[in-house]
């Protein structure tokens, strides 16, 4: 009875390919996010996004874009991928109405 | 912009030891105030949370008091555990604006037996 999920826990790819990171959550939530973990542990806020609106970190890359099938699911899609996208991927979920946000366990992404 | 600071680790205790971990914010408004928790290999948990000036959020052993005064959220525990070794992070989130969560900077907390 995962809360929010994410696939692959980790991945290992080249400079220049694409690939996708997949989110999906069981809570009923309507708000989805994805944040990224750097080697010092830093979090920063990529997007936040409900079935009415995408706000992005005005510092994100436009290589990274999410994609959301319905309101459960929230991909994350990223183009040309670079040596400094290596970190950790986190998805999140809430409702519109309550600020506590869950986490799921990760992506481990290395760039070579 | 809304910032959250944090101190500084590693924070090594002996095990029952008192624990404080600094925590001070800038925001406009008035923003709900989280702890959360991320042990090794882990995603992270939410600890406690707080959403108006003077609300005390706990949870296993862990409080924080929200001060408006001091814009200050600062997290304490009693007597730690080696169970308690984890990274700690504090975070806040705006009246507004999705809800995005900005956090701090993360203290490792390293609890010896």
């Amino acid at each position: 009875d995962t809360a929010v999920s994410q696939t692959p826990k980790y991945l290992v790819t080249q400079m220049g390919n694409d690939k996708s990171i997949k989110c999906e959550q069981n809570l009923g939530h309507d708000t989805m996010y994805w944040y990224k973990q750097d080697s010092k542990k830093f979090l920063k806020i990529m997007f936040s996004y409900n079935n009415k609106e995408l706000i992005i970190n005005e510092t994100v890359p436009n290589r990274f874009s999410p994609k959301s099938p319905d309101k459960a699911h929230l991909n994350l899609h990223i183009n040309s991928l670079e040596l400094g996208d290596s970190a950790v991927y986190f998805c999140a979920s809430s409702h519109s109405t309550n600020p506590e946000q869950f986490f799921g366990p990760g992506t481990r992404l290395t760039v070579l | 912009g809304n910032s959250v600071t944090q101190m500084e680790g590693p924070v090594t205790l002996s095990e029952e030891a008192f624990l404080t971990i600094n925590c001070t914010y800038t925001a406009t408004g008035y923003p709900s105030l989280f702890w959360y928790v991320q042990y090794p290999g882990e995603g992270l948990q939410l600890l406690l949370k707080a959403t108006k000036a003077d609300d005390k959020g706990s949870n296993k052993g862990f409080e924080a008091t929200y001060r408006k005064e001091t814009t200050s959220f600062h997290l304490e525990k009693g007597s730690v555990q080696v169970s308690d070794s984890a990274v700690y992070f504090c975070a806040l989130s705006p009246y507004n604006a999705g809800n995005m969560l900005t956090f701090g900077g993360g203290t490792r907390l390293m609890v010896k037996p």
